[in-house]
């Protein structure tokens, strides 16, 4: 069954590194997501990603943030200077086309901590 | 600004009977609604979705249920299996373009033998 997979599982920064988290979408979805969930608390969403641009962004997805489709399979979030409450589980999910197969699927996501 | 809330953090449900897990949301906008569980340390595994032209959709042991005049939708599973246990998570989002899902704070739910 088609997955969405992540790298790396777990990312240790220090603050004010770069860092980038991979992942690859499902390979005939149209729609790319990030999310993040701080520990305890609900799942956020950060960006949308269709047509090779930014279809939405929430006010979480400051210009630290960027995204990226680099070739035809990958999909990479680069937060440019990381801070201590950028530490979280990042996942990164998946969608077909509007009216089709409408379920975002996630990949496990990648566990950020930054010390 | 919760557009999505489940406000039973937790429940506890003995094994084969049913669970019922509740979801309000305050959007009028929303036409399209899912349930997703979720084991610790790994990314949310979609179960059921509903859209909002109907009211009720079955998949085996899961069915939603959706009242739209009440905003509110609830996911029965029957029988319970310990199998269920997990933080279960509404989802809402508007279906035009992408799909910008807005998740609420997730119940969890432990199924006792």
């Amino acid at each position: 069954e088609p997955e969405v997979t992540q790298t790396p599982s777990h990312q240790v920064t220090q603050m004010g590194q770069e860092v980038i988290l991979r992942c690859v979408p499902i390979s005939n979805h149209l729609y790319f997501y990030w999310y993040r969930q701080i520990l305890g608390q609900k799942v956020e969403f950060l960006v949308s990603f269709y047509n090779n641009e930014i279809s939405e962004k929430s006010e979480i997805f400051d210009d630290q943030f960027s995204v990226e489709r680099p070739d035809g399979s990958n999909f990479t979030l680069k937060i440019r200077s990381t801070k201590l409450e950028d530490s979280a589980m990042y996942f990164c999910a998946s969608s077909g086309p509007v009216g089709q197969n409408t379920e975002a699927f996630f990949g496990q996501g990648t566990r950020l901590t930054v010390v | 600004d919760q557009q999505v809330k489940q406000n039973s953090p937790s429940l506890s449900v003995q094994e084969g009977r049913i669970s019922i897990l509740n979801c309000d949301y305050t959007n009028s906008m929303f036409d399209y609604f899912l349930w997703y569980k979720k084991y610790p340390a790994e990314g949310p595994t979609f179960l059921i979705s509903i859209s909002s032209i109907k009211d009720k959709n079955e998949d085996g042991r899961f069915t939603v249920f959706l009242n739209k005049s009440a905003k509110h939708l609830s996911l029965h599973i029957v029988p319970s299996q310990p199998g269920d246990s997990a933080v279960y998570f509404c989802a809402a989002y508007i279906i035009q373009g992408a799909q910008k899902l807005v998740f609420g704070q997730g119940t969890r739910l432990t199924i006792n033998p």
